[in-house]
């Protein structure tokens, strides 16, 4: 069975500090896809970035990266130089190769504060 | 390219009313999904149409919900009668089929803004 965990349920960080939201999943296939979203206080779901199993390079877009190690099985996020419009729910996400059993992690609040 | 449009963005009624939910996937999606957040609590999956069929639905909470999908474009989720627990955000999301989309793409999965749906 597919698993995400995201430990922090929530983390409050003051502006300009850098966080790291923690993913933690399970899967038996060896072929998958992890993804993150951000779900602002507006409501709607942002795709953040998409990553497949074969490819472990870290990403970096901006003031966010992402570091995939398959050995711990994570897909951590951190945010560098936080800002206030950073405050959301992100989840991490998990599916098989063509989106069957595509499975979200609790999500992790995160408050910037000003 | 228009995205995944969700109608109503907000609705609030009373229990034991019905509500519809409307969902248009971005054009040429095979894939339609609904979820659902309650109470803050986790996202979870309702269920998965290709086309028009329903691929799974293991997640639709029991027969109060309704999801219909004609002609495999839009779909709608339906429930009737709404109780208090249904409250929260629901979203439709869409994806391509197989071999549709770009290399780039794959088989990312794009969220509507959600329906807030509120049962007083």
């Amino acid at each position: 069975a597919q698993k995400v965990t995201q430990a922090q349920t929530e983390i409050s960080v003051v502006e300009k500090e850098d966080v790291t939201l923690d993913c933690v999943y399970e899967t038996r296939d060896t072929t998958y896809y992890l993804f993150w979203y951000k779900q602002p206080p507006s409501g709607e779901l942002v795709f953040l970035i998409r990553r497949n199993s074969f490819d472990e390079q870290n990403e970096i877009s901006g003031r966010y990266s992402w570091n995939f190690q398959k050995s711990t099985s994570s897909f951590n996020f951190t945010i560098t130089a936080s800002q206030v419009v950073d405050s959301a729910v992100y989840f991490c996400a998990l599916s098989e190769a063509w989106g069957q059993n595509f499975v979200f992690g609790p999500g992790t609040r995160l408050s910037v504060l000003p | 390219e228009a995205g995944v449009t969700q109608f109503p963005s907000h609705s609030v009624i009373e229990k034991g009313q019905t509500v519809t939910l409307r969902c248009d996937p971005i054009s040429g999606h095979d894939n339609l999904y609904w979820y659902r957040r309650v109470m803050g609590k986790e996202i979870k999956f309702l269920l998965h149409f290709v086309k028009e069929s329903k691929q799974d639905e293991s997640g639709m909470p029991n027969n109060r919900f309704l999801a219909e999908r004609t002609g495999g474009t839009y779909s709608t989720l339906k429930v009737q009668p709404a109780e208090l627990e249904d409250s929260g955000v629901y979203f439709c999301a869409s994806q391509p089929g197989l071999g549709q989309g770009s290399s780039l793409s794959g088989n990312t999965i794009y969220f509507g803004e959600g329906s807030w749906l509120t049962v007083v």
